[in-house]
């Protein structure tokens, strides 16, 4: 099984501030890696998918970038929407699997 | 608009069975893998299967092979899962996803306890 390890696991932002997000892969997974947002009681948002492409409806801010084992998902000024859980996930091997998510908080 | 919707979650006790479904809607259902995917309480995602287009083949995560069936039907635009033997740690949101492509339905409630 691929284990995605996020980093960190709570960053603590401003509105306004670039927030720069890490998945390491245990192994290669390709461009195989997606982006989900997630918030209290929703169902998870595609925000980014083959490591960084920009899911339909997504805003600019939201970037993602690497390939192999590193992964880095930007927001480049972050919105007052933006503060939730972000989880990484591959879909290079079965099972697939998720990251245990970075929470950015409201500094 | 591509709409998935759940629906079969509950309460029911250690050892038991639900059996839930998922209507598709807004695209064509069977050009597309489906999956299953869960969220326990306050925890984060899991992947929990997938079935490809015309059901010939299917993949589940370790803690759920055997217990857990995936299925769909085209003709009714629906996706399934039947769930037995039932634990304590399958409680969870159970969402519907249209395979890897993003779209996930509200999810439904699946609460194991006695």
């Amino acid at each position: 099984e691929i284990v995605l390890t996020q980093s960190p696991a709570t960053l603590s932002l401003s509105p306004g501030e670039r927030a720069t997000l890490s998945c390491r892969a245990s192994q290669s997974v390709s461009s195989y890696l997606a982006w989900y947002q997630q918030k209290p009681g929703q169902a998870p948002r595609f925000l980014i998918y083959d490591a960084s492409n920009r899911a339909t409806g997504i805003p600019a801010r939201f970037s993602g970038s690497g390939s192999g084992t590193d992964f880095t998902l930007t927001i480049s000024s972050l919105e007052p929407e933006d503060f939730a859980v972000y989880y990484c996930q591959q879909r290079s091997n079965w099972p697939w699997t998720f990251g245990q998510g970075t929470k950015v908080e409201i500094k | 608009e591509v709409q998935l919707v759940e629906s079969g979650g509950g309460l029911v006790q250690p050892g038991g069975s639900l059996r839930l479904s998922c209507a598709a809607s807004g695209f064509t259902f069977s050009n597309y893998w489906m999956s299953w995917v869960r969220q326990a309480p306050g925890k984060g995602l899991e992947w929990v299967a997938n079935i490809k287009q015309d059901g010939s083949e299917k993949y589940y995560v370790d803690s759920v092979k055997g217990r857990f069936t995936i299925s769909r039907d085209n003709a009714k635009n629906s996706l399934y899962l039947q769930m037995n033997s039932l634990r304590a740690e399958d409680t969870a949101v159970y969402y519907c996803a249209r395979g890897g492509t993003g779209y996930w339905g509200q999810g439904t409630l699946v609460t194991v306890s006695s």
